[in-house]
C-alpha cells in the first residue's frame, strides 16, 4: 500500500461528459502529480501541484484541469470527453517539489464510450 | 526518437531463467527509477538509482551514467514476476519524470 488513495477506481462515461478524479496524497506529502497512461502513449506527465499551487505542467489538454485543496487532496477534472481520453489516470505524491521517491496510487480507469 | 528507450518491448521466459531488461536515455538525469506494473494496473517503485548498483532480493539494478544506460536483472525468475517493467528518468533540467514505454515480461512455469 503506497498510501496514495485514488477514487473512483473505474469510471465509464459518454463522450462530451465531464468527470472528476480524486487523489489523496500520502500523509505528509505536499506534492501531487497526475499522469495519464494510454495504450498507445505509455505514461505521460500531466501536471504537478505543490502545497496548493501549480508547480509544473506537462502534456495536459486545455479540456483538463486540476487543483489541490488546503487539505492537500487533489482533483483532476476532465471535460468534453472524447474516446481518446480513455486511459488509466495515476496520481502520485512526494514530500518535496522533486519526485525523487515515487508513490503511486492504484489508478482510475476511465472508459469513454 | 524517445528520450527513454527500453528493450526488449516483450519478453517471455521459463521459470528459473535469468532476465535482463535494458533502458537507454538521452537526457541529463538526476535519478533513474525502475517501476513494476502488474496486470491490475497498480505501479510499484522497485529501485531509484543515481549511480552504481542496487540489489533487492532477486532483483538487481545497475546504471552507467557515462553511457546513459541502466539494466534491470531478475535472477531465478518466477511466474509472479510477470508484469510490465518501466524505466523512468528524472530530468536534471526540468525535474520531471520521463517514462519508457515499458517491457512486458511473462514468465511461464
Amino acid at each position: 500500500d503506497s498510501g496514495v488513495t485514488q477514487t473512483p477506481k473505474h469510471l465509464i462515461t459518454a463522450t462530451g461528459q465531464r468527470v472528476t478524479l480524486r487523489c489523496s496524497p500520502r500523509s505528509g506529502d505536499l506534492s501531487v502529480y497526475w499522469y495519464q497512461q494510454s495504450l498507445d502513449q505509455g505514461l505521460q506527465f500531466l501536471i504537478q501541484y505543490y502545497n496548493g499551487e501549480e508547480r509544473a505542467k506537462g502534456n495536459i489538454l486545455e479540456r483538463f484541469s486540476a487543483q489541490q485543496f488546503p487539505d492537500l487532496h487533489s482533483e483532476l477534472n476532465l471535460s468534453s470527453l472524447e474516446l481518446g481520453d480513455s486511459a488509466l489516470y495515476f496520481c502520485a505524491s512526494s514530500f518535496g517539489t522533486v519526485q525523487n521517491t515515487i508513490y503511486f496510487g492504484e489508478g482510475s480507469w476511465l472508459t469513454v464510450v | 526518437k524517445n528520450e527513454v528507450e527500453q528493450s526488449p518491448q516483450n519478453l517471455t521466459a521459463q521459470e528459473g531463467e535469468f532476465i535482463t531488461i535494458n533502458c537507454s536515455y538521452s537526457v541529463g538525469i538526476s535519478a533513474l527509477h525502475w517501476l513494476q506494473q502488474h496486470p491490475g494496473g497498480g505501479i510499484v517503485s522497485l529501485f531509484m538509482l543515481s549511480s552504481g548498483k542496487k540489489k533487492h532480493g532477486r532483483l538487481i539494478a545497475t546504471i552507467n551514467i557515462q553511457e546513459k544506460h541502466s539494466s534491470l536483472h531478475i535472477t531465478a525468475s518466477h511466474p509472479r514476476d510477470s508484469a510490465v517493467y518501466i524505466c523512468a528518468v528524472l530530468s536534471y533540467n526540468t525535474d520531471k519524470l520521463i517514462f519508457g514505454t515499458g517491457t512486458r515480461l511473462q514468465v511461464f512455469p
